[in-house]
């Protein structure tokens, strides 16, 4: 069974920067996976934030971007502000069908 | 403007089934693939099923291939997803989210807000 793992909580300070990260148990996260990253704030949908590792939605704000890291797909955020607390999820493909990981908290404080 | 409203949620009994509906608006709904992801309360987001925009293509997660399908009616701009034989366990909100052209619904940009479905007796 396959398994997409994300840090289960992080902590940053304002105006700090963090990296968060997405692994895969089936090996190194490529391109070929189009890794999203998505912003879950208490009682609201899910907001995306990067496609295809690395691309910017319209209204991503630029202090998030995403790469590849370590054989991970991952998110940074430089510059936080307090409002980006929030649960980070990230999303793979698989060649058909497509796995979220379990979700990062990140505290800001 | 996109908007992606879900209905047909509700309590339902164990093996019963239900119709979730996502009307969309704002875009060229034909044009783009649609997907559904659910959310167990207070747990994570799991991706559920996703359709192609003309509805030729279809996928499923292995855990709910079978007991699932997922359509669309590009006549009146509305994606479906039929549930059957439904377990406590699927107890969660449902949401519908859209991708980012006709065959990449593994990219999504924009979510409906939720329908929450509870299975219970």
């Amino acid at each position: 069974q396959t398994v997409v793992t994300q840090e289960p909580s992080l902590t940053v300070s304002p105006g700090g920067t963090v990296t968060l990260t997405c692994a895969s148990s089936t090996g190194a996260v490529t391109s070929g996976y189009y890794p999203n990253w998505f912003q879950q704030k208490p009682g609201q949908a899910p907001r995306a934030l990067i496609y295809s590792t690395s691309n910017k939605h319209s209204w991503t704000p630029a202090r998030f971007s995403g790469s590849l890291l370590g054989g991970k797909a991952a998110l940074t955020l430089s510059g936080v502000q307090p409002e980006d607390e929030a649960e980070y999820y990230c999303l793979l493909y698989y060649g058909g069908a497509q796995l979220f990981g379990g979700g990062t908290k990140l505290t800001v404080l | 403007e996109v908007q992606l409203v879900e209905s047909g949620g509700g309590l339902v009994q164990p093996g019963g089934s239900l119709r979730l509906s996502c009307a969309a608006s704002g875009f060229t709904f034909s044009s783009y693939a649609m997907s559904w992801v659910r959310q167990t309360p207070g747990k994570g987001l799991e991706w559920v099923s996703a359709i192609s925009g003309s509805g030729g293509t279809t996928y499923y997660a292995d855990s709910l291939k079978g007991r699932i399908t997922i359509s669309r009616d590009n006549s009146k701009n509305t994606l479906y997803l039929q549930m059957n034989s439904l377990r406590a366990e699927d107890t969660a909100v449902y949401y519908c989210a859209k991708g980012t052209s006709r065959g990449t619904y593994y990219n999504l940009d924009y979510w409906g807000q939720g329908t929450l479905v509870t299975v219970s007796s």
